[in-house]
């Protein structure tokens, strides 16, 4: 089945404490993004991923990284998280303009 | 500064009624716009999309209409069900930006039977 999948799909964590979110597509798609959503702001772009070791930034990336060393992973790294990235995070794939989005991570920073 | 506006935030509908969302944007550079459903617990999923060589798009009981001279564009439901009821996102790209995507804040669209 073509997915995307996003772990952990909850986490609790407190300020400070680095933490990564997976994300796997297995739909070989060369285009990958991750985005959060607030109630209010809608979707975010924080960043995104045109091929292998290409990304750039989204319009919220202060406070993120990102690596695409595989084509099919994009993991979502916050080496210092804090209260304002308490949020519902989505990864989502896409080969030309049609996005999948994975499930959602909600992340709570404490 | 949102790239994309839409309205409204909210809307509650009769079942086989209409249903309309619209979104504005102000770069003329975006010349793609797809529309979004999406239920709770779930990501978002693709509806609907448009590019601006037509005025409109329809696939089964949605529409979208696209104004380019107005910078606007609108999603129809006709017909609206319960089954309907979901988050609409509206967004735009530029198509030499790598997928770089802008997302209006959403509407919460609840069908009554």
């Amino acid at each position: 089945e073509a997915q995307v999948t996003q772990n952990p799909r909850y986490l609790i964590t407190v300020t400070g404490k680095k933490l990564t979110v997976t994300c796997s597509q297995n739909m070989n798609h060369e285009y990958m993004s991750w985005y959060r959503q607030d109630p209010g702001l809608g979707l975010r772009q924080i960043y995104y991923s045109m091929n292998v070791e290409v990304t750039d930034k989204g319009d919220v990336p202060e406070g993120y990284k990102v690596s695409r060393k595989e084509k099919r992973n994009f993991p979502l790294i916050l080496e210092s998280p804090s209260p304002n990235q308490t949020s519902l995070y989505f990864c989502a794939s896409s080969l030309l303009d049609t996005q999948y989005f994975g499930p959602g991570t909600r992340l709570t920073v404490l | 500064q949102q790239q994309v506006k839409q309205s409204p935030q909210s809307l509650i509908v009769q079942k086989g009624g209409i249903s309309i969302i619209n979104c504005a944007y102000e770069n003329t550079a975006f010349d793609y716009f797809p529309w979004y459903q999406q239920f709770p617990g779930k990501g978002p999923a693709l509806l609907i999309a448009i590019r601006p060589d037509v005025s409109e798009k329809k696939e089964g009981r949605f529409t979208i209409s696209f104004n380019k001279s107005a910078k606007q564009f609108s999603l129809h439901i006709m017909d609206s069900q319960p089954g309907d009821s979901a988050t609409y996102f509206c967004a735009a790209s530029m198509g030499n930006t790598g997928n770089q995507f802008y997302f209006g804040t959403g509407t919460s669209l609840t069908v009554i039977p």
